[in-house]
């Protein structure tokens, strides 16, 4: 059964950083494509990054293009996304995803964790 | 970025009606489509993708069809389990979503 379990998240100061994590399991980690996509609350969803399998290529949303860096640790089967000079704009729960990019299901996200929220205070 | 747009942005419908949802692409995205429920509290899960192809063990009431710009997700007999909110994304380019559609019950 695929496992994707996200922590980091919490009460910054607008300015601020954190480090999100994603353990996971039940699947070979290195052989997929993994995403982060937040939802502000009561909000959309918006993707926010990608990763390439062997983490070669990096993907970012314009938003947050130069103050977000994904990264992934196929020997610990888990994924980072290192979140900088937060902004207001930035609270929202944070999903760990598995797909998001390349043509795994099409480029759709077959699976999710179950987030992790960040809230930037001023 | 292409921009994706849904409607309606709610709707209320009863437990064995049909249902279409559309999603509208700001340009062609062949058919680079994928649709999500989500039920509150929850992360959303994935229903189709490549816009008609129907994710392993996701009920047969649901469909979807189109390319290019307009695409639609239809649910034949409404479920209880399903009043949710459907969201649209597209992956031709980097992914965006729509602004989802929250089906309640009448």
């Amino acid at each position: 059964e695929v496992q994707l379990l996200e922590s980091g998240g919490g009460l910054v100061q607008r300015g601020g950083s954190l480090r999100l994590s994603c353990a996971a399991s039940g699947f070979t980690f290195s052989n997929y494509a993994m995403s982060w996509v937040r939802q502000p609350p009561g909000k959309g969803l918006e993707w926010v990054s990608a990763i390439s399998g062997i983490g070669s290529n990096t993907y970012y949303a314009d938003s947050v293009k130069g103050r977000f860096i994904i990264s992934r640790d196929n020997s610990q089967n888990t994924l980072h996304l290192q979140v900088n000079s937060l902004r207001d704009e930035d609270t929202a729960v944070y999903y760990c995803a598995r797909g998001g990019w390349g043509s795994y299901r099409g480029g759709g996200i077959d699976s999710w964790g179950q987030g992790t929220l960040v809230t930037v205070s001023s | 970025d292409i921009q994706m747009t849904q409607s309606p942005s709610s709707l209320s419908a009863s437990v064995g009606d049909r249902v279409t949802i559309t999603c509208r692409a700001s340009q062609s995205i062949r058919s680079y489509l994928n649709w999500y429920q989500q039920k509150p509290g929850k992360a959303p899960n994935l229903l189709i993708y490549s816009a008609s192809t129907l994710e392993s063990g996701v009920p047969s009431r649901f469909s979807g069809s189109g390319s290019g710009t307009d695409f639609t997700l239809t649910i034949t007999s409404l479920q209880p389990e399903d009043f949710a909110t459907y969201h649209c994304q597209q992956s031709y380019t980097s992914p965006t979503f729509g602004q989802g559609t929250k089906l309640e019950i009448k």
